[in-house]
Formats: structure tokens, C-alpha cells, sequence
């Protein structure tokens, strides 16, 4: 079994609706993230939480919002998904400190809004 | 701003050597990463530099320059299943990654 796990892998939805993407790991590490990977483009960082208790936003956090519901689980949500946020969605993990730049990537989410 | 500048796409033969170039400018700096991603594929985290020179693992190697903002991975013996993307990440001084688009590697038999 994957160390980090995303749920789902794929998703198509409509313009409007509400989607939530978990993401669940069994590293034991603090630090979780959500990147988007568009084409072309870096990975962008959405949200990132250091503890159950400390959550910030990123570079692209317009129109997500995340909840860190344990150490383990982290999820990522769009109220109102829009086409243009029709994207590879990458959860990750790290450890602190200078290893804060080794992650831990799951599977990733691909979402198609149309 | 911050920038990470790296090739778009790269060309090389099974079994010959590659060099994959990345240059960064960063508020601060706390390291420069390398990271492999196969088509459809998670990131895989590669190599750390944050002194000058050179890393060896294996048949890949990273190399970092502070002074001149440049970092390349060099990748020896090409395989085919080294077809993949690079990925080059600077962190800055809030330990925030900053990453480059990605350098796709091409290997022809």
C-alpha cells in the first residue's frame, strides 16, 4: 500500500459543484501539502498545514479550502469548481526542517471540470 | 520575484550523459532539489544540494553553485526508463519550495 493515499484518482464534474479531495498518509509525518500540476507549469502550491492546528494558504489558494481533520489526513475542497481549475491536484508529505524539502507524493487526483 | 529557469525539453542517447541545467533566484536560499517524474506519475524525490559542489548517487549527480544561482543534474549511463521530467526546486528563506516547470528527458535507443 501507498505510504500517501489520494482518493480519487479521477474525477469529471460540472461547473458549480462542491468536490472534496482526501488525501490520508501513513508516514507519521506533520507536514502535509496540496500542489496543482498544470502542463507546462511548476508545481503550484495550494494549502500546506505543519500541524492538526496550523493550516496556511499558498500561491493559488483562491476558490480552495482544506480541512486537517487528523496527523493523517488532510482534504482538499473546491465549493464551487470552475473548468479552469481542471488540473492534476498532487498531496504530499515531508518532515521538518532542512527535510522539509524532501516530499512524499501520493498518486495524484486528476479532476476535469466541464 | 522568485524564479526557477529550466529547460523545456532534452534530446539524449541510451547510454551516453546528460545534463540537465537549472538556474533559480530565490528571497533567500535553503537548498536546491532535484525530483524524476514519469508520465502520469508522482514526483520522486532525487538529490538535496545547499553547499557548493557536486552530490553523487549512483549515475546521477547534482550539482550547486550559490554564487552563480545554477544547479544541474548530471545523469550518466542512460536508460530508457530515465525518460522522465525533472523537476528543479529551490527553498527560500521560509523553507517554501519554489519550482521550475520541469525539464523532459527524451532517450532514444
Amino acid at each position: 500500500d501507498a505510504d500517501v493515499t489520494q482518493t480519487p484518482r479521477n474525477r469529471i464534474t460540472k461547473t458549480g459543484k462542491r468536490i472534496m479531495l482526501e488525501c490520508s498518509q501513513t508516514k507519521g509525518h506533520d507536514r502535509m501539502y496540496w500542489y496543482r500540476q498544470d502542463p507546462g507549469l511548476g508545481l503550484q502550491l495550494i494549502y500546506y498545514s505543519f500541524d492538526v492546528k496550523d493550516i496556511n494558504k499558498g500561491e493559488i489558494s483562491d476558490g480552495y479550502s482544506v480541512s486537517r481533520q487528523a496527523q493523517a489526513k488532510f482534504s482538499l475542497s473546491l465549493e464551487s469548481a470552475i473548468p479552469n481549475q481542471t488540473a492534476l491536484y498532487f498531496c504530499a508529505t515531508s518532515v521538518g526542517g532542512r527535510d522539509t524539502g524532501e516530499l512524499f507524493f501520493g498518486e495524484g487526483s486528476r479532476l476535469t471540470v466541464l | 520575484g522568485q524564479n526557477i529557469d529550466q529547460p523545456t525539453e532534452m534530446t539524449a542517447t541510451e547510454g551516453a550523459i546528460v545534463q540537465i541545467n537549472c538556474t533559480y533566484q530565490t528571497s533567500g536560499f535553503n537548498g536546491l532539489f532535484w525530483y524524476q517524474q514519469h508520465a502520469g506519475e508522482a514526483p520522486t524525490f532525487l538529490s538535496y544540494n545547499v553547499l557548493d559542489g557536486l552530490e553523487e548517487k549512483g549515475r546521477f549527480s547534482s550539482f550547486l553553485s550559490r554564487s552563480k544561482g545554477y544547479s544541474y543534474l548530471l545523469l550518466k549511463e542512460l536508460q530508457m526508463k530515465d525518460s522522465a521530467s525533472y523537476l528543479c526546486a529551490a527553498m527560500d528563506s521560509n523553507y517554501q519550495l519554489i519550482w521550475g516547470a520541469g525539464t523532459k528527458l527524451i532517450i532514444k535507443p
